[in-house]
């Protein structure tokens, strides 16, 4: 019963750096998403995937970039992290009804 | 746009009283879903409820239960006979269509502290 699963969870990266948050899911749900939490906003969706290959811009895009491989995986890369992307990364997925989570990937780009 | 606003940044309650936590909603769709999830302090993510725009019926789960006044666009969250472990932060979300698939935004949360 792992759900929806992210990798790391936890990263340290100066400015500029490059990295890919991983996220998979073993539910067989069509549509996945990338939310960041910061504190007093709630969470922003970064980015959605409707199916395999389809990717939309949700509400906070800006140096990010995704990747939707495969019906399972959603990749969320940042190509030259800045401070303002230090939050708490989510994955999660869905299939119409709730959204379920991953556990979170804690970010900081010093 | 969509929106979901909560208007309460923090909120405490007695232990075993009731609280009700407040979500306003903006949106043009007819059909729309609406969500309640908890954020304990070790961070996960927790679905409590879920309320249908077309459902004529509150709904609820256990001591949680949703007051949908959709004329107001309101979706508050009751939360009967508060226990400690409901210490938590609080998000109502709402769910529309768009180009094919779902589309979930969240508010800025309600942080509620049970006390003893």
């Amino acid at each position: 019963n792992a759900g929806v699963t992210q990798t790391p969870k936890f990263q340290v990266l100066k400015t500029g750096q490059s990295m890919t948050l991983q996220c998979a899911q073993d539910m067989n749900h069509n549509s996945m998403y990338w939310y960041r939490q910061d504190p007093g906003m709630g969470l922003r969706l970064i980015y959605y995937s409707a199916s395999e290959g389809t990717t939309d811009k949700g509400e906070v895009p800006n140096g990010y970039n995704v990747s939707r491989l495969n019906k399972r995986e959603f990749s969320l890369r940042l190509e030259s992290a800045a401070p303002s992307q230090t939050s708490v990364y989510f994955c999660a997925s869905s299939e119409e009804g709730e959204l379920f989570f991953g556990e979170g990937s804690r970010l900081t780009v010093l | 746009a969509q929106k979901i606003t909560q208007t309460q940044p923090g909120m405490f309650v007695q232990e075993k009283e009731a609280v009700t936590l407040d979500c306003t909603y903006d949106t043009s769709d007819q059909s729309y879903g609406l969500f309640w999830y908890k954020q304990p302090s070790s961070g996960e993510m927790i679905f409590l409820i879920y309320q249908g725009s077309y459902d004529e019926q509150n709904a609820t789960e256990g001591r949680y239960s949703l007051n949908f006044q959709k004329a107001r666009k309101s979706a508050n969250l009751v939360i009967s006979a508060s226990q400690l472990g409901d210490s938590a932060m609080y998000f109502c979300a709402m769910r529309e269509s768009r180009s094919g698939t779902y589309k979930y935004i969240f508010g800025t949360g309600t942080r509620l502290k049970v006390l003893a």
